[in-house]
């Protein structure tokens, strides 16, 4: 069974300009979600979208956007960016059965803003 | 406003010997606790996870105990072994919200021969 799959891995951006990252669930997972990890501050929800729907987000600014497609694929789009939008963005799909917390994540993408 | 919290940055230990790693939370709201496990450049996997209702869980030579009491909740590892060296993520959530975990800042553990 393939893993979640995240592309691309690693990018260099600078100030002002936008990124779109990519995620494959696992096969058969509807809940697709995002966090952000930081030194320091350990992994962040970012949002999570179930059947196309966002149904949690967390505490970021509105550049912070995502979406999900009908085949459960997600993007994540982050705007103008900052310098400290610098971290590795993780994916995580859940088969949300049993509800357990148990997230699959991806390797990431790591994002360099200059 | 950090919900849960590792206050151990890094630990060291032994290979064989125990290895200890706590976490503590502030939001009651809480009743589900997991911790999971990050090697360098990849995405972490789920460890152990367990519930409010119990205040103990065990998986092989992994142990999770939980004192709801005192908000707070250990990672036991014996024996300790050089694998098992990776950093630790303490994480919560609250029933209904299995995708909306809150992580602590995590604690990399070394185990050295």
């Amino acid at each position: 069974k393939a893993g979640v799959t995240q592309t691309p891995r690693y990018l260099i951006k600078t100030r002002g300009q936008q990124v779109t990252l990519s995620c494959s669930p696992i096969s058969g997972h509807r809940s697709v979600s995002w966090y952000q990890q930081t030194p320091g501050q350990g992994l962040q929800f970012l949002f999570e979208y179930f059947s196309e729907t966002q149904r949690n987000k967390g505490n970021f600014p509105g550049r912070f956007s995502g979406r999900q497609f009908s085949n459960s694929r997600s993007e994540m789009n982050v705007s103008t960016l900052e310098l400290g939008d610098s971290a590795l963005y993780l994916c995580a799909s859940s088969s949300l059965s049993p509800d357990t917390g148990e997230l699959f994540f991806g390797e990431g993408s790591r994002l360099t803003v200059l | 406003d950090q919900q849960v919290k590792q206050n151990s940055p890094s630990l060291s230990v032994q290979e064989g010997r125990i290895s200890i790693l706590n976490c503590d939370y502030t939001n009651s709201m809480f009743d589900y606790f997991l911790w999971y496990k990050k090697y360098p450049a990849e995405g972490p996997t789920f460890l152990i996870s367990i519930s409010s209702i119990k205040d103990k869980n065990e998986d092989g030579r992994f142990t999770v105990f939980l004192n709801k009491s005192a908000k707070h909740l250990s990672l036991h590892i014996v024996p300790s072994q050089p694998g098992d060296s990776a950093v630790y993520f303490c994480a919560a959530m609250e029933t209904g919200t299995a995708s909306k975990l809150t992580f602590g800042t995590g604690t990399r553990l070394q185990v050295t021969l």
